[in-house]
């Protein structure tokens, strides 16, 4: 059973524009919630976490906007640049042990 | 070093051929974790180890697949009897602070990438 799920699986988005992506979990245990940015042949760089008790957090372009009773967390991406052109992955963690959605490949159009 | 360093990064293996991957973690880490991700996929956790410690070992697919990390730093994934579908990119990560002390970043190295024929 897959303990997060992560949408869309693709995305292409214009210079300048706003990305979303959307990632639901299951278990209320989790209490790290990350998102990791992933360029070919690299290793996943954490991009912005949050914990449950907070319902945005704003670094930069990143923010993570959370809904605990929805058990819903989404990432955006404002102002869009083709460097942001990567694959990305929310993550959820209780105790260290870290579950990933199955990430979301974002293509930002010059 | 700067970061995790892992090695090597591209490993071919015939099958049923043993194979052992290494990760150096950022000096002085406490936790480390190996992943397994698959082409197209998300990672997926295999083991934990909390210096030399391994905390959690449930995510290793089968008694094939052994980790170690004996004096708390680098640690070595091995796997034996090696299978076609073994083939993914391993990762590794470190973070300063242990686990159950909750939120230490996790920073992961490239990954070696094994192709089992």
């Amino acid at each position: 059973q897959q303990q997060v799920k992560q949408s869309p699986q693709s995305l292409i988005v214009q210079k300048g524009g706003i990305s979303i992506i959307n990632c639901a979990y299951e278990n209320t245990a989790f209490d790290y919630f990350p998102w990791y940015q992933q360029f070919p042949g690299k290793g996943p760089a954490l991009l912005i976490a949050i914990r449950p008790d907070v319902s945005e957090k704003k670094e930069g372009r990143f923010t993570i906007s959370f809904n605990k009773s929805a058990k819903q967390f989404s990432l955006h991406i404002m102002d869009s640049q083709p460097g942001d052109s990567a694959t990305y992955f929310c993550a959820a963690s209780n105790s260290g042990k870290f579950y990933f959605g199955s990430g979301t490949k974002l293509n930002v159009k010059p | 070093g700067a970061g995790v360093s892992q090695s090597p990064r591209y490993k071919v293996a015939k099958r049923g051929q043993d194979v052992a991957l290494r990760c150096d973690p950022i000096s002085g880490h406490v936790s480390l974790f190996w992943y397994q991700q698959a082409l197209g996929q998300g990672p997926e956790f295999l083991t934990y180890f909390q210096n030399e410690a391994q905390l959690d070992k449930s995510g290793l697919p089968s008694d094939r697949f052994f980790a170690e990390r004996p004096e708390g730093s680098v640690s070595t994934l091995k796997i034996q009897r090696t299978q076609q579908e073994d083939s993914a990119v391993y990762l590794c990560a470190s973070s300063l602070v242990g686990a159950s002390g909750g939120l230490g970043t996790q920073y992961f190295g490239p990954g070696t990438r094994l192709l089992v024929l």
